[in-house]
């Protein structure tokens, strides 16, 4: 069975530092793993994705993510936090049941960006 | 724009009133779903729709309705709410083939008093 774990509920960072939110998963076959990120009383939005292609991707406002297959880790990173990057981040995984290819979340981290 | 949107964005209503959460996507995905979000649960899949007339339970369906008479809309209905479907619902839709990404809408707030 599928399943994705976000390692940190909550982390906050100053404002130009790094960012690591870090994600494990489990899945049987070859996954597909995503990340979206909430903002505040908004919607989901796709940061990016690995579809089994370069293990490093890179993704929408400074992310990226390096897919280990080794590790079973998939952690979302950005050199320098800007305060606009507040949000829910979740990790999400593919999982395939019967004709229904569906997402897993992560329960997600919140991630601080302090001045 | 390639866009998901549902109506209405936030609810108020009482146990046992019927509603209708209104879901439309103009890409021409033939798979969307429903989804709930609720604090330390992280978002669960409702129903989905691998087509027009095409309809699954997913993993918390019971309370909730849906149907795919047309391709480009999928409404979650709630015949009788309760309290417990307090929630933020987001509907979603993709393509199919090995490169989907899943677009989602703005997200659906809804209290059961």
């Amino acid at each position: 069975a599928q399943s994705v774990t976000q390692l940190d509920s909550h982390v906050s960072v100053s404002e130009g530092t790094p960012v690591l939110l870090r994600c494990n998963y489990s899945s049987s076959y070859s996954p597909s793993l995503f990340w979206y990120v909430q903002h505040p009383n908004k919607g989901l939005q796709l940061l990016l994705k690995y579809t089994s292609a370069a293990t490093l991707v890179k993704g929408i406002n400074g992310f990226e993510a390096e897919f280990k297959k080794s590790e079973t880790s998939f952690h979302l990173t950005k050199p320098s936090a800007h305060m606009s990057d507040a949000a829910e981040y979740f990790c999400v995984v593919s999982a395939r049941a019967g004709n229904n290819r569906k997402l897993i979340w992560g329960l997600g981290t919140s991630l601080a960006v302090n001045p | 724009e390639a866009q998901v949107t549902q109506n209405p964005r936030y609810l108020i209503t009482v146990t046992g009133k019927k509603l209708t959460v209104t879901c439309s996507q103009n890409m021409n995905h033939e798979y969307m779903s429903w989804y709930r979000q609720d604090p330390g649960l992280g978002l669960r899949q409702i129903y989905y729709s691998m087509n027009v007339e095409v309809t699954d339970k997913g993993d918390v369906p019971e309370g909730y309705k849906v149907s795919r008479k047309e391709k480009r809309n999928f409404p979650l209905i709630l015949e009788s709410p309760s309290p417990n479907q307090t929630s933020l619902y987001f509907c979603a839709s993709r393509s199919g083939g090995s490169r989907w990404t899943q677009y989602f809408g703005p997200g659906t707030r809804l209290l059961v008093l």
